[in-house]
């Protein structure tokens, strides 16, 4: 079946501007999930989402990112004033209800922030 | 503070060589185990996982694992490397202590098998 998908694959912004990053988890998958893996670093974990649950956002490095969840499928991570710290690789995963340990990825958006 | 350790950042092996990459993490209480790799242009795949029981993991591919709780480990080993393993490895834990829902991951190892 259809994996997480993420879009867009690239995205190149000028220091300041807005973006927003998409992601669409496997089909049924209640839980999502964004990690962003910077240059040298491993995967950091930022937002969470379970159902209609409010979500996790401990993992968010500053009020400058947010996410949302509409209708349980679709996730958008929105980051404002982007800095160049930004550039990253922000990878979105999904899981099932009853096996929510298992988290599944998609491809990543490379983000590059000038 | 709660991290998890991948000792090996990268590796280069011949193929046909044996492979064990080092995985230590420091939470206590009930946690998961896993170990996802990353080929090349290609997304994070899971290669294997332990909940419980059997702590010695089969994974993809020829993969295993072996939980060790007293050292808080969870290495990767395959007995005979190909070109095809070629690849960036990831061991990843998420813990009753910090909420399931969070993947710990270390920083990865990358594994370059010469043909």
């Amino acid at each position: 079946g259809a994996g997480v998908s993420q879009s867009p694959s690239n995205k190149v912004t000028e220091k300041g501007k807005d973006v927003e990053l998409r992601c669409d988890p496997i089909s049924g998958h209640t839980a999502l999930y964004w990690y962003r893996q910077s240059l040298g670093q491993g995967l950091e974990f930022l937002i969470y989402f379970q159902g209609n649950s409010a979500p996790d956002k401990s993992g968010l490095p500053s009020d400058r990112f947010s996410a949302e969840r509409t209708g349980g499928s679709v996730s958008t991570l929105t980051i404002q004033r982007t800095q160049q710290e930004d550039s990253a690789v922000y990878l979105c995963a999904s899981s099932r209800k009853y096996d929510q340990e298992t988290q599944y990825f998609g491809p990543g958006t490379r983000l590059l922030v000038l | 503070a709660q991290s998890v350790s991948q000792h090996n950042h990268h590796v280069i092996l011949s193929e046909a060589a044996s492979l064990e990459l080092g995985c230590n993490y420091s939470y206590g209480g009930t946690v998961n185990l896993f170990w996802y790799v990353q080929y090349p242009g290609q997304h994070l795949q899971l290669l294997l996982k332990y909940f419980s029981g059997d702590p010695l993991v089969k994974g993809i591919k020829g993969f295993e694992a072996e939980f060790i709780k007293s050292k808080f480990s969870f290495n990767l080993r395959k007995p005979s490397v190909q070109w095809s393993d070629t690849a960036e490895y990831f061991c990843a834990v998420n813990a009753g202590s910090t909420g399931f829902q969070k993947l710990v991951f270390g920083t990865g190892t990358r594994l370059l098998v010469s043909p």
